[in-house]
């Protein structure tokens, strides 16, 4: 099945450094969902976007519908060690209500 | 959020026995639920979008006669993985938007169930 960008593929950070990652389409979307998933668990829903160059926070995560509605980006700033896991973007374009994942994001923080 | 819930969560089959996963949408109706399969250190892939009152859509690739889905209700979607084989293990999610008419703009993930075919 179709899947989107994600990058990187997988990051170590020390505790306290900010974490950036992003996700890219080559269709544009109308929503950009972030998720955070841990072993055996199911995903987390993290920050839902629904307009271009929208910019959200959940506490310490910052997510933005790009301008062009084909990429998003999530940060984390000062990360801690529960943040280890990892992040999905997901979105789906007009038409559909079917989402489409991206390839994820391993995140390891180092204490 | 709303609370998506799947039982099992985890499960141990010989090969061609089969295997039921119900998905439940405790606070909310949902008209359309999502099933994906998980394979390990990989992403969600979508298999089929259950439909409450008509039969599910199934994804390109996916066999439907293997996968049965039924939307039992607004609440309940259930997954039978038939003559389950070893390649049939893996992490199967469920997911549902919390609106009703199966408008997506959001979806809540249930924990997932563990599928182990010896």
């Amino acid at each position: 099945g179709q899947q989107l960008n994600q990058s990187p593929q997988s990051m170590f950070i020390q505790e306290g450094e900010d974490v950036s990652m992003n996700c890219t389409s080559s269709s544009i979307f109308n929503t950009w969902l972030w998720y955070k998933q841990d072993p055996g668990e199911g995903p987390v829903l993290l920050i839902a976007l629904y307009k271009a160059g929208e910019l959200t926070s959940n506490g310490r995560l910052t997510a933005q519908f790009g301008i062009t509605r084909k990429d998003s980006f999530l940060n984390i700033s000062a990360s801690i060690p529960s943040d280890v896991g990892i992040y999905f973007c997901a979105g789906h374009g007009s038409g559909t209500y079917k989402y489409i994942f991206g390839t994820g994001t391993r995140l390891k923080v180092l204490a | 959020g709303a609370v998506v819930s799947q039982h099992p969560s985890w499960v141990i089959c010989k090969s061609g026995t089969s295997v039921k996963i119900e998905c439940r949408s405790l606070d909310f109706q949902a008209t359309t639920m999502f099933w994906y399969r998980q394979f390990p250190k990989q992403s969600l892939m979508l298999m089929a979008t259950s439909n409450e009152g008509s039969k599910a859509t199934y994804e390109q690739g996916v066999e439907k006669d293997k996968f049965l889905i039924n939307h039992a209700s607004l609440t309940l979607s259930t997954l039978t993985v038939t003559s389950a084989h070893p390649e049939d293990s893996s992490f199967y999610i469920c997911s549902a938007p919390p609106q009703a008419g199966g408008g997506a703009d959001t979806q809540y993930f249930g924990p997932g169930t563990r599928l182990t075919v010896l």
